[in-house]
């Protein structure tokens, strides 16, 4: 089973504090990355299908990073709100010539972000 | 609004029950999931489907099986419930945008 990694596992952040989390996945077979927003009592959330080395994707205050030579993504949050906690998976999708979008899911970071 | 719909929020079954967990979604998506979410473990994959009638097994489909009749359907069968089977149950469908989820079945067998 392919191993996807994020760190860390949880962040405490104040209001207006910047933040970045990873995400490290095989750099072989690569196909697309994907990360998604999970809120508690909500249903994950796409915010990036990234799929080219130095891919970089930007919406409102959240970017991301791809590096798929060496196996590692990052995303950034400039100036958190509360309203930005959540748990944010990233997901690896290997590509072997199949059309199947099939996903392997790390165990997200759980950001929460204090008035 | 396109959606992933899940029959049921929280379910709670007896062993040895056969469970049905049912998924619809309305976009036309070829490709459709189940995950299974557990603390500490991630979205673990259980079957996945590229068309319909088709399916694959995905990293833990021991004691599941699924159907997939009609295109926009996408059925989870537990044959036998057992205790280890709650958790919380994904359904998923997927386009070049990613996936879009379904907002989950709690699953608690007692």
């Amino acid at each position: 089973i392919l191993n996807v990694e994020q760190s860390p596992q949880s962040l405490h952040v104040q209001e207006g504090d910047s933040t970045n989390f990873t995400c490290s996945f095989p750099s072989s077979n690569f196909y697309a990355l994907h990360w998604y927003r999970w809120e508690t009592a909500k249903s994950p959330e796409a915010l990036f299908v990234m799929t080219l080395n130095g891919d970089e994707k930007k919406k409102g205050r959240i970017s991301a990073t791809l590096n798929t030579k060496e196996g590692y993504s990052y995303l950034y949050i400039k100036g958190s709100q509360p309203e930005d906690s959540a748990t944010y998976l990233c997901a690896f999708g290997e590509g072997y010539g199949g059309a199947t979008n099939k996903l392997i899911f790390g165990t997200g970071t759980l950001l929460a972000v204090q008035p | 609004d396109v959606k992933v719909t899940q029959s049921s929020r929280y379910l709670v079954k007896r062993t040895g029950e056969k469970v049905f967990l049912e998924c619809v979604q309305d976009m036309d998506h070829e490709n459709m999931f189940w995950y299974r979410q557990d603390p500490g473990l991630g979205l673990r994959l259980i079957y996945f489907s590229y068309d319909v009638k088709m399916k694959e097994k995905g990293d833990i489909p021991e004691g599941y099986s699924v159907s997939r009749e009609k295109k926009e359907r996408f059925s989870l069968i537990l044959e036998s419930a057992s205790t280890n089977q709650t958790s919380m149950y994904l359904c998923a469908s997927s386009s070049t945008r990613g996936y879009t989820f379904g907002s989950g079945t709690r699953l608690t067998v007692v």
